[in-house]
């Protein structure tokens, strides 16, 4: 079974409105963390926020905040006020257990932010 | 944050050959790293979990003998592609966990992109 699923293979948003990108994960670990990083056609991974399995609120960083729902085991990431350069592949991740244990990603979203 | 530089970033190879990716961390001890594949338009594959002093630990269905992984320090991981082939060219990027902390966040590398002639 997938540990981490990424249902939107694309997405388009209009510059400066907020897109959701999907994330579900599947654990038997009561200990884990969740990631989003962004891929730009550079190549070099981004991180961009984290959620920690045992945080009670949702986690934000500037325009990036992630929608925990643990009962759904679902971690969507919102982008508000989409930018052009925010146009990228958005990879979800976990890590089960605690500590250093690997790290598992997602197939990816594109997201094309248009103009 | 964190900083983990990868070299070299592009590497064209013949096939036969054998090709080794650096991957440092700069400013913080990494007693793990972890190394994953890419091909494109397609998610990170972990390789191979690589440890200070000690073996790496290779997913199923990767060749450890091809895939030649070293440790030797705490801000030193290296990937040695041996007797590379046409099938072995894709992006190789490295990862660093901060020994400190347990969020486990990860920290990259720039990536490798290998092509084998």
């Amino acid at each position: 079974a997938q540990k981490i699923t990424q249902t939107q293979p694309g997405m388009f948003v209009q510059e400066k409105e907020a897109v959701t990108l999907d994330c579900t994960y599947d654990t038997s670990d009561q200990s884990y963390g969740l990631f989003w990083y962004k891929q730009p056609s550079s190549g070099e991974m981004i991180f961009l926020i984290y959620q920690g399995s045992y945080d009670e609120q949702n986690a934000t960083e500037g325009r990036y905040s992630l929608n925990f729902q643990k009962a759904r085991k679902s971690a969507n990431l919102v982008i508000s006020a989409s930018q052009l350069g925010d146009s990228a592949m958005y990879f979800c991740a976990m890590r089960e257990g605690r500590g250093y244990q690997k790290v598992t990603f997602g197939t990816g979203t594109k997201l094309q932010v248009i103009p | 944050g964190a900083v983990v530089s990868q070299h070299p970033s592009r590497v064209i190879c013949k096939s036969g050959t054998s090709v080794k990716i650096e991957c440092r961390s700069l400013d913080f001890q990494a007693t793990t790293m972890f190394w994953y594949r890419q091909f494109p338009k397609q998610s990170l594959m972990l390789m191979a979990t690589s440890n200070e002093g000690s073996k790496a630990t290779y997913e199923q269905g990767v060749e450890k003998d091809k895939f030649l992984i070293n440790h030797a320090s705490l801000t030193l991981s290296t990937l040695t592609v041996t007797s590379a082939h046409p099938e072995d060219s894709s992006f190789y990027i490295c990862s660093a966990q901060i020994r400190t902390g347990n969020t486990g966040e990860l920290f990259f590398g720039e990536g490798s992109r290998l092509t084998v002639l």
